[in-house]
């Protein structure tokens, strides 16, 4: 059975660095073809994919907040770390992190972590 | 990036009507499209993938269609539990980009 769940602050102030936590479970990003992604909504809002990590440590980005995003992981733990800089009140969202089957599908989701930004 | 274009953006309907929302990319993905379903406070579900592909568990009243740039996704027969917010996604190329949305609502 594969699970994910998002952790880390609910609240932010404007400048800082937010550092969410995606613990999974029922497969192993050390397989071969495995990936993971996170994904934001803000309130009302579409979806926006923001980055993924592949098993052999492989990492993309979407290019307008690539300089603001890190994603790392942890084998070990069965988690994915996913680092934004700079954070400013539109970045208020819902953020999923969403196991990555074959053909690029976003096939399992957390339950997602509502992030605000603000002061 | 690929811009994903939804059609329409919300869409009023009722119990057993057929219902077609249209998924455009601003260049050819190939099959690599799908569909996902979200509703209220609830994180996306994955419902047809490439194109056409139904997931496990899926109502078979939902289907896929399309190739290239264009892109549709039908419900036969709406049911109740089918409004909801629907999303076209493209894994063509990252990043991966969604569509805006199309909000399915009764009438």
């Amino acid at each position: 059975q594969v699970t994910l769940k998002e952790s880390g602050p609910a609240l932010v102030k404007p400048t800082q660095t937010l550092t969410l936590t995606c613990t999974f479970s029922g497969f192993s990003l050390g397989t071969s073809g495995m990936r993971v992604s996170w994904i934001r909504q803000p309130p009302g809002k579409a979806l926006e994919w923001l980055a993924r990590i592949d098993w052999d440590d492989d990492k993309f980005y979407t290019p307008s907040l690539k300089t603001r995003l890190t994603i790392s992981k942890d084998n070990s733990k069965n988690q994915v770390v996913l680092t934004m800089t700079n954070m400013d009140p539109v970045d208020t969202a819902t953020y999923y992190c969403a196991r990555i089957h074959i053909n690029n599908v976003f096939d399992y989701w957390g339950q997602g972590a509502l992030v605000t930004v603000s002061s | 990036d690929i811009q994903m274009t939804q059609s329409p953006s919300s869409l009023s309907a009722s119990i057993g009507d057929r219902v077609t929302i249209t998924c455009r990319a601003s260049q050819s993905i190939s099959g690599h499209l799908h569909w996902y379903q979200q509703k209220p406070g609830k994180a996306p579900k994955i419902l047809i993938s490439v194109v056409s592909s139904l997931e496990s568990g899926v109502p078979s009243r939902f289907s896929g269609s399309g190739s290239g740039t264009h892109f549709a996704l039908t419900i036969s027969s709406l049911q109740p539990e089918d409004f909801a917010t629907y999303y076209c996604q493209q894994s063509y190329t990252p990043p991966y980009t969604f569509g805006q949305g199309t909000k399915l609502e009764i009438k």
